[in-house]
């Protein structure tokens, strides 16, 4: 089993739709967690980390249940510029050097 | 602007050739690493390094090797040893310090898209 395992999609979404995203971890002793954006071909970038309340940045709600380890992402009324491949990212410290990545989620929003 | 360069872009290797791949950062940031990603695969740690003069293997360090003598840069080579070296590799760089997560978060190259003849 990875320790972080994300459903590889791929998510076709009419525009406007909204849509979601989990991510299950395995080390129940994992402090921070992440999500990032992946454009084809491109490098990852930060979309937004995700705190134990919830947090909220725009169209984005990232969520996490550390009973159940898993996080999510919402994206409300998507748009075309959101397709893209979502990683999720999980890290045991605060040494980034052992974040571990999932495999990601590639959503296409389509016209 | 403060970034992180990577180069080349796109690289091409003989079989048996030992390639070195250069990342540079000018945000002051103390760790860097190196992903290596195969397509529809998340990345996959290679090598890090938190201060100058030191580094620690990551996953797959087989085959690969680095050096950081200077805090903004990190080069990596890809060696003969290494198998399959055709992949997409990123360098990252972060800063470790704070206590909040902010320290965790990896700012990344545009990437080096390495491809074996």
């Amino acid at each position: 089993r990875k320790e972080v395992e994300q459903d590889p999609g791929p998510f076709n979404v009419p525009e406007g739709a909204t849509v979601a995203f989990n991510c299950t971890y395995s080390n129940s002793a994992s402090q921070s967690f992440f999500w990032y954006r992946q454009d084809c071909r491109k490098e990852p970038k930060l979309l937004m980390s995700v705190y134990s309340s919830g947090n909220e940045d725009g169209r984005f709600t990232a969520q996490l249940n550390r009973a159940s380890q898993y996080i999510s992402l919402l994206i409300r009324d998507s748009k075309l510029s959101d397709s893209a491949t979502y990683l999720c990212v999980v890290n045991p410290n605060t040494n980034a050097g052992k974040s571990t990545f999932g495999d990601g989620t590639t959503l296409t929003v389509k016209p | 602007d403060g970034g992180i360069t990577q180069s080349p872009k796109y690289l091409f290797r003989k079989e048996g050739q030992n390639v070195t791949l250069s990342c540079e950062q000018n945000l002051n940031h103390d760790a860097m690493y190196w992903y290596r990603q195969d397509p529809g695969q998340g990345l996959r740690l290679i090598y890090y390094s938190q201060i100058v003069n030191d580094f620690q293997k990551g996953d797959i360090a087989e085959g690969y090797s680095v050096s950081r003598e200077k805090k903004e840069s990190f080069p990596l080579t890809v060696t003969s040893a290494q198998k399959n070296p055709t992949a997409f590799y990123l360098c990252a760089s972060s800063s470790v310090r704070g206590a909040d997560s902010g320290a965790n978060v990896l700012t990344f190259g545009a990437g080096s898209r390495l491809t074996v003849l």
